[in-house]
């Protein structure tokens, strides 16, 4: 069973600190990494799918990083403003059948 | 362009009955993807529709179904409901060309409780 750990699991901050999440997966048979971010009564929203070792992505003043041969990639946020806050999915596509893997996320608050 | 649309928003149902649930894919899209969500759980795959044939299957019972119409909305139905039956249930589209790049656009999702 292939799965998807995301660390931590929660994270509280104040407004302006800037903040990272781990995402680690299964490193064999893998095709793509995609970030979602989930806001509460919202839908979950696309922000980046990333493929090749090295890869790095930016949106704003989020960005992250992929290590396909390790199985991991961060997640980065930087001055984080109260309307970060979100739970934040890491979704492999991995595996010999090719499917997304969801986990829990990390739940994120910005405290003004 | 508009998004993902899933009607109805809310739910309320008892044990035994059956519900019908819809999902209007962005327009392009072929693709239909859903999801349950429940509280402690990450989002499980219930099943996937491409040109109308279901394209993928997760581990659901056989109470849950769906299909897809030519224009890509798709239905959801499930049969004798129970209780562990109320969740958030997502609908997401994408283009649907099988690249594992290929991004999933989910709806705003239903909320259906089961008394």
């Amino acid at each position: 069973i292939l799965n998807v750990e995301q660390s931590p699991q929660s994270l509280h901050v104040q407004e302006g600190d800037s903040t990272n999440f781990t995402c680690s997966f299964p490193s064999s048979n893998f095709y793509a990494l995609h970030w979602y971010r989930w806001e509460t009564a919202k839908s979950p929203e696309a922000l980046f799918v990333m493929t090749l070792n090295g890869d790095e992505k930016k949106k704003g003043r989020i960005s992250a990083t992929l290590n396909t041969k390790e199985g991991y990639s961060y997640l980065y946020i930087k001055g984080s403003q109260p309307e970060d806050s979100a739970t934040y999915l890491c979704v492999p596509n991995a595996g010999n059948n090719r499917k997304l893997i969801w986990g829990l996320g990390t739940s994120l608050a910005v405290n003004p | 362009k508009a998004g993902v649309t899933q009607t109805p928003r809310y739910l309320i149902k008892t044990r035994g009955q059956q519900v019908t649930l819809s999902c209007s894919p962005i327009s392009g899209h072929r693709s239909v993807s859903w999801y349950q969500q429940t509280p402690g759980q990450g989002l499980q795959f219930l099943f996937e529709y491409f040109s109308e044939t279901q394209r993928n299957k997760g581990n659901f019972p056989g109470r849950f179904s769906g299909r897809q119409f030519s224009n890509s909305r798709s239905e959801m139905n499930v049969s004798t409901l129970e209780l562990g039956d109320s969740a958030l249930y997502l609908c997401a589209s994408s283009l649907g060309t099988g690249d594992s790049t290929d991004t999933q656009y989910f709806g705003p999702g239903t909320r259906l409780t089961v008394l």
